[in-house]
């Protein structure tokens, strides 16, 4: 089926410091997301980004996040600075459609990122 | 709060054996329910899901039962098999207002023992 790449599958980071995850979503899909599960908790919806644009994000996407996806290459999640609670795994997924038909996301397996 | 929940995070059940998962909602306006099926470090993918204007939808040995007066929706899996053992997440969102925003359970961990 369908696969979206998330790269890399685990960051380690200085708390301060950027990192950018990055994501190679399915080709056709134009809508995207991000992600974010805590070890335990369950995954809760970050950001949703079509043609340019965040559409809409959570109270989790805090100001020192960022998305983009230039020249329509990876869809990146831009974290500065980090700091320590946002040592999770961030999901990545693409849909065809917003909603209605087609809308099934399709996700990849995560980058674990640890903020020491 | 959350907005999605699974009870029983973790069990087990013998080769072809039936189980149930369960997931209670409390958001009224959640119209898409789904089934997510997770093997460690890999990618969620869609078991089943079903929109809100059906009660039960089947696929093979997976079923999907709705219950919206009841807020609860659970997953059949009959005749299990090894390769059932993973990690069952459930979601639902709104699809006709905010789109594929999906909230999530904290997800079950199913053991099928041969």
């Amino acid at each position: 089926g369908p696969k979206v790449l998330q790269i890399p599958s685990h960051q380690i980071i200085d708390m301060g410091q950027m990192v950018t995850l990055n994501c190679d979503p399915v080709s056709n899909h134009l809508y995207f997301y991000w992600y974010k599960q805590i070890l335990g908790q369950q995954m809760e919806f970050l950001v949703n980004f079509y043609n340019g644009k965040v559409m809409e994000k959570s109270k989790l996407f805090k100001d020192q996040f960022s998305v983009e996806r230039p020249d329509g290459s990876y869809f990146t999640l831009k974290i500065q600075p980090t700091a320590l609670e946002d040592s999770a795994v961030y999901f990545c997924a693409s849909s065809l459609r917003l909603g209605g038909e087609q809308n099934t996301l399709y996700f990849g397996a995560g980058t674990r990122l640890s903020v020491l | 709060g959350q907005q999605v929940k699974q009870s029983s995070p973790s069990l087990t059940v013998q080769e072809g054996g039936i189980l149930i998962l369960n997931c209670d909602y409390e958001n009224d306006m959640f119209d898409y329910f789904a089934w997510y099926k997770k093997y460690p470090d890999n990618s969620p993918t869609l078991l089943i899901s079903v929109r809100s204007n059906v009660d039960k939808r089947e696929d093979g040995r997976f079923t999907v039962f709705l219950n919206k007066s009841g807020k609860h929706f659970s997953l059949h899996i009959t005749a299990s098999q090894p390769e059932d053992t993973a990690v069952y997440l459930c979601a639902a969102g709104d699809q006709q207002g905010t789109g594929s925003k999906l909230s999530f359970g904290k997800g079950a961990k199913l053991t099928v023992s041969p």
